[in-house]
């Protein structure tokens, strides 16, 4: 099972970039990683999935090294809305869900 | 279109009653998952289910059961609660091929243990 580890919390500026590193050592070769949002009481919500090298979408980009046991989620120029927890998670596309592993989740605060 | 919708959105229950907890989702999706997420806690699997008439257990699925007899409908029963179950729910779904494999949520229900 592909354990995850992510910061706890992170802090940053409005207008920044935040980088987001997500730990996950034991990735298996047909694992995808994805990348939720969610904000205070409510469900999460999908931002970015990848395999490896490098995705960008028009919220964020997802950078994967060769090893594929990191993975980076780039959120450009924060506003005070990014703040949320935002999660990690690997694992394969065949639907078998007790591969499924959600991160502890990291805590983004923006502020002026 | 609902998206993922679930029911209720709060309930407090005294230990060792009964509820079910029902997801409905209006995307023909095959796949649907129940998750809990404790306070401060990231979402851990409880059950999933990749069809109709099928289920699985997921990470924690103790004292828990869960049903799938319509492909828009995903059950999941408690049948002694217990204060440890004091929890928010989660259910979600997600295309079986479509890519990416994007799991849509449901808003969460709120569950008090007394």
């Amino acid at each position: 099972l592909a354990k995850t580890t992510q910061p706890i919390s992170m802090d940053s500026y409005e207008g920044q970039e935040v980088n987001i590193t997500c730990s996950h050592n034991n990735i298996a070769t047909n694992d995808y990683i994805t990348w939720y949002q969610q904000f205070p009481s409510q469900g999460p919500r999908f931002i970015i999935q990848g395999y490896k090298t490098k995705v960008t979408n028009e919220v964020a980009s997802l950078f994967i090294p060769a090893d594929r046991k990191s993975s980076t989620l780039s959120l450009p120029r924060v506003s005070l809305s990014d703040t949320a927890v935002y999660y990690c998670l690997v694992g394969d596309g065949t639907g078998t869900a007790s591969k499924l592993t959600f991160g502890t989740g990291t805590r983004l605060q923006v502020t002026l | 279109n609902a998206g993922v919708t679930q029911t209720p959105k709060f309930r407090v229950l005294k230990t060792g009653q009964s509820m079910t907890l029902l997801c409905a989702q209006d995307m023909n999706h095959e796949y649907m998952y129940w998750y809990r997420q404790d306070p401060g806690m990231g979402l851990r699997l409880i059950h999933y289910s990749v069809g109709e008439g099928t289920t699985a257990k997921g990470e924690v699925p103790d004292g828990y059961n869960v049903s799938r007899l319509k492909k828009q409908n995903f059950l999941l029963g408690l049948e002694s609660a217990a204060p440890s179950q004091t929890s928010v729910y989660f259910c979600a779904s997600r295309d079986m091929y479509r890519e990416p494999y994007e799991q849509y949520f449901g808003p969460g229900t709120r569950l008090t243990v007394t």
